[in-house]
Parts: structure tokens; C-alpha cells; sequence
């Protein structure tokens, strides 16, 4: 199975602050690649798919490029319901893996 | 707007079988173009896939829980089932039901999750 290492696992920032999660796949999985959020007690939310392709209706700050083994998330401009854990997924080859996430707290 | 709803026991014995339904609402099980899954998150861990379904009937699982999974969809019921036989408090989690686009098999609609504890 394809493993993704996010970094780093946890992130302190402030409101306002540009922010950019990494995700590397150990092998190379072209652009399939999505992210998602989630907030405690809630479901993962589908952020970006595709790897850079932004879900409908999430916010514009929010962006995600990469291919082959290295990705990105960013976050232009926090916001404070940004604070949350951040995973990656990838589709590109059975079966499906998540990285291990990371959580993004209020400094 | 789809809507997606787990259901079942929340309570398990050591070496029973785990099962649990997720309704779907607001479209069809029976359409074309997706595949409909299962994931869970142990507490405070992360995500992991458990298999899916394609509305053909086709099931993938995740290797390392293969032999234990069996995924089965009830087209007039529109809703799909899960079946995790000989848990183990390894086992307890959230379990999340999502759907899946074939063409880019990313998650776009997830249950909002119920919680499985494995315990005697």
C-alpha cells in the first residue's frame, strides 16, 4: 500500500497567517490526491480533489498543488473556524491511504 | 442534497460480528458513477478505508481487513451495509460511510459517523 507522511503533525498559527501543510506519498501518484478537514467530532470535509481542483463552496483561501510524491495545502489567510486537522488521501492505486494528519491549533 | 446516515449496534462483544447500515437520501444508490464506502477512525487516531461498493455489485476492502469485511448494498431499501465478523477492541471506532465518484475517487459525502465500541 501507497503510504503519505504529512508535516508536520502539528501546527501552531494565528489568525491572519499563511499556512502550508506537506503531504509525500512513497511512491508516485500523479495528481490523486485529495484533502479533507475535520473538526472534533465531526466528518472529514472534502477540501481539494484532483489535487489542486477546489470542492464547491470552500473558501478560495484555501489552495492545493503538487504531483507524482510531493503535495501542498495552503491556506492563504486563517480564519479561525480553519482550526482543525488536516488530511490528505490518495486514489491513485488500491487501496486507498490517508496520511496520519495534522492538526493546525490557534497559537 | 445527499444526505448519508449510519446506523446500528454501538456495542459489540470481542469475536462477534460488527454490523452497521448507512441510508442514503437525496438520490439513488442504483445510479451510476459511484461507488458507496466505508471508512473509520479509532479515537484519536486517524482515517482508514475499509471498502466499498459499486452499484454493479462489485466490492473492493482494504487488504488487512479483507477476510473480516463482507459490503453489501439493499437497492430498494437504497441504503448499503457493513459486516466486520471476529472484532476485537482493535476494532472499536468511528465508522463513517461515504460516497466516492468513480471518475475521481475522492470522498464527497460522508454520514455523520457513529461511534463502535469493541468491549465485554
Amino acid at each position: 500500500a501507497i503510504q503519505l507522511t504529512q508535516s508536520p503533525s502539528s501546527l501552531s498559527a494565528s489568525v491572519g497567517d499563511r499556512v502550508t501543510i506537506t503531504c509525500r506519498a512513497s511512491q508516485g501518484i500523479s495528481s490523486a490526491l485529495a484533502w479533507y478537514q475535520q473538526k472534533p467530532g465531526k466528518a472529514p470535509k472534502l477540501l481539494i480533489y484532483d489535487a489542486s481542483s477546489l470542492e464547491s463552496g470552500v473558501p478560495s483561501r484555501f489552495s492545493g498543488s503538487g504531483s507524482g510524491t510531493d503535495f501542498t495545502l495552503t491556506i492563504s489567510s486563517l480564519q479561525p473556524e480553519d482550526f482543525a486537522t488536516y488530511y490528505c488521501q490518495q486514489f491513485n492505486s488500491y487501496p486507498d491511504t490517508f496520511g496520519q494528519g495534522t492538526r493546525l491549533e490557534i497559537k | 442534497q445527499l444526505q448519508l446516515q449510519e446506523s446500528g449496534s454501538g456495542l459489540v462483544k470481542p469475536s462477534q460480528t460488527l454490523s452497521l447500515t448507512c441510508a442514503v437520501s437525496g438520490g439513488s444508490i442504483s445510479s451510476g458513477g459511484y461507488s458507496w464506502s466505508w471508512i473509520r477512525q479509532p479515537p484519536g487516531k486517524g482515517l482508514e478505508w475499509i471498502g466499498y461498493i459499486y452499484h454493479s455489485g462489485s466490492t473492493y476492502y482494504n487488504p488487512s481487513l479483507k477476510s473480516r469485511v463482507t459490503i453489501s448494498v439493499d437497492r430498494s431499501k437504497n441504503q448499503f451495509s457493513l459486516k466486520l465478523s471476529s472484532v476485537t477492541a482493535a476494532d472499536t471506532a468511528v465508522y463513517y460511510c461515504a460516497r466516492r465518484p468513480t471518475v475521481i475517487p475522492y470522498f464527497d459525502y460522508w454520514g455523520q459517523g457513529t461511534l463502535v465500541t469493541v468491549s465485554s
